[in-house]
């Protein structure tokens, strides 16, 4: 069984800050993948990044990057300067070797930008 | 087409009425996945196909709920008696073969029911 935990359910920051959104996971595979999706108010779930079990280099996107570390069994997630078009829920989620590939999410964390 | 496309939207239906919710996914990708999302449970994995597989099966709640996919394309999620604590977000995703890239989701479809 997997599981993922987003301890945080919601934070709130003022536009051109930093957040960093939080990730831990639970599997006892050892072939897994991370992903990260923005889930905006339209409601659709919208593909950030996906990461698997081998390769547990940063990656960098824009203003957004993330921090996979299997030692912790962490993937994290940083917004630089955070903007007000942000503001969405992001859920975290993994699906291993063994399950089929269908996604086990964690249970969102609701991020508001404020300007 | 570009994207996942589910109907309809909203659909509001009475308790012990059937309803079915449609998803046409991404054309080409071999493997669908129909998710619940509400607001107590998050989101749920409910049923995924692959190919020509058998489906699996292992999330859907109770026998009330059957999904099938014709062709190896459209899926039709149904639902049948809704109870109240069937109202959700039905989401339907949809990716290439096994394990590459990222799960495409639609807009979803909220169910709600009276």
């Amino acid at each position: 069984a997997q599981k993922v935990t987003q301890a945080q359910t919601e934070i709130s920051v003022v536009e051109k800050e930093d957040v960093t959104l939080d990730c831990v996971y639970e599997t006892r595979d050892t072939t897994y993948y991370l992903f990260w999706y923005k889930q905006p108010p339209s409601g659709e779930l919208v593909f950030l990044i996906r990461r698997n079990s081998f390769d547990e280099q940063n990656e960098i996107s824009g203003r957004y990057s993330w921090n996979f570390q299997k030692s912790t069994s962490s993937f994290n997630f940083t917004i630089t300067a955070s903007q007000v078009v942000d503001s969405a829920v992001y859920f975290c989620a993994l699906t291993t070797s063994g399950s089929a590939r269908q996604l086990t999410f964690g249970s969102g964390t609701q991020l508001t930008v404020l300007p | 087409g570009a994207g996942v496309s589910q109907s309809p939207s909203n659909k509001v239906t009475e308790k012990g009425k059937d309803v079915e919710l449609r998803c046409d996914p991404i054309s080409g990708h071999t493997a669908l996945y129909w998710y619940r999302q509400s607001l107590g449970q998050g989101l749920e994995f409910l049923i995924y196909f692959q190919g020509n597989s058998a489906p699996d099966k292992s999330g859907l709640p109770s026998d009330r709920f059957s999904a099938e996919r014709t062709g190896g394309s459209v899926s039709t999620l149904t639902i049948q008696r809704t109870q109240q604590e069937d109202s959700a977000v039905y989401l339907c995703a949809s990716s290439p073969r096994q394990g590459s890239g990222g799960y495409t989701f639609g807009s979803g479809t909220r169910l709600t029911v009276v």
